[in-house]
């Protein structure tokens, strides 16, 4: 059974600080996901992943994905008060795109 | 486009009531998806079809029935609520995997068993 565990559940950091959420998962997947949802909303894609030492940055964050490792970052550079969000990282089961996901990170930026 | 729509966004039943959630794209997505999320934890996939007349289990089907008669179109069915099934409720779509790997998500049902 794939299990996908995300740590730190919870984190809360000042602005201008460097943070990495880390997304550990059990079987092999070679496709990854990245997710931000804010309190009562849906999920916005960040990034999606595809092969291993695959590396993708967006303004503020960075997300890697090691496939022998089972293992992918999510790196907060600088942080500011519009990164405060909830973040998943989902893995792709079967290939049919039938994803599991973590439990989730829930992300506190503090002026 | 108004990508993936769902319908209504909220609503309460009564233990043993039933329903129907709707969820329509509109970006001719070949894949669909349902799935719930319970309060702070992530999602999880209920059921998905990969065409129209083809459907298949994910993690939690139990308590829940789905149909695609149409690639627009993929309701998901509740028999007899119960409390356990008060949950949020999302429906995806994508295209096949090779062809995009972007997953679309609505903007949730949510349902409370009273």
């Amino acid at each position: 059974e794939l299990k996908v565990e995300q740590n730190p559940l919870f984190l809360s950091m000042q602005e201008g600080k460097n943070y990495t959420i880390y997304c550990n998962y059990s079987t092999t997947s070679d496709r990854l996901y990245w997710y931000r949802q804010d309190p009562g909303k849906s999920l916005e894609s960040l990034f999606v992943l595809l092969s291993n030492g695959a590396v993708k940055q967006e303004g503020r964050l960075m997300a890697s994905l090691d496939t022998k490792a089972r293992l992918s970052t999510l790196h907060i550079t600088a942080a500011v008060h519009d990164l405060s969000a909830t973040y998943f990282c989902a893995v792709d089961r079967q290939g049919a795109q039938k994803l599991v996901f973590g439990q989730g990170t829930r992300l506190t930026i503090n002026p | 486009n108004a990508g993936v729509t769902q319908t209504p966004k909220f609503r309460i039943l009564k233990i043993g009531q039933s329903m129907t959630l709707q969820c329509t794209q509109d970006m001719n997505h070949n894949y669909m998806y349902w799935y719930r999320q319970d309060p702070g934890m992530g999602l999880k996939l209920i059921y998905y079809s990969v065409g129209a007349g083809i459907t298949d289990k994910g993690e939690v089907p139990n308590g829940y029935n789905v149909s695609r008669s149409t690639t627009e179109d993929f309701p998901l069915r509740l028999e007899l609520a119960a409390p356990s099934q008060t949950s949020v409720y999302f429906c995806a779509s994508s295209f096949p995997p090779g062809r995009s790997y972007e997953q679309y998500f609505g903007p949730g049902t949510r349902l409370t068993v009273t």
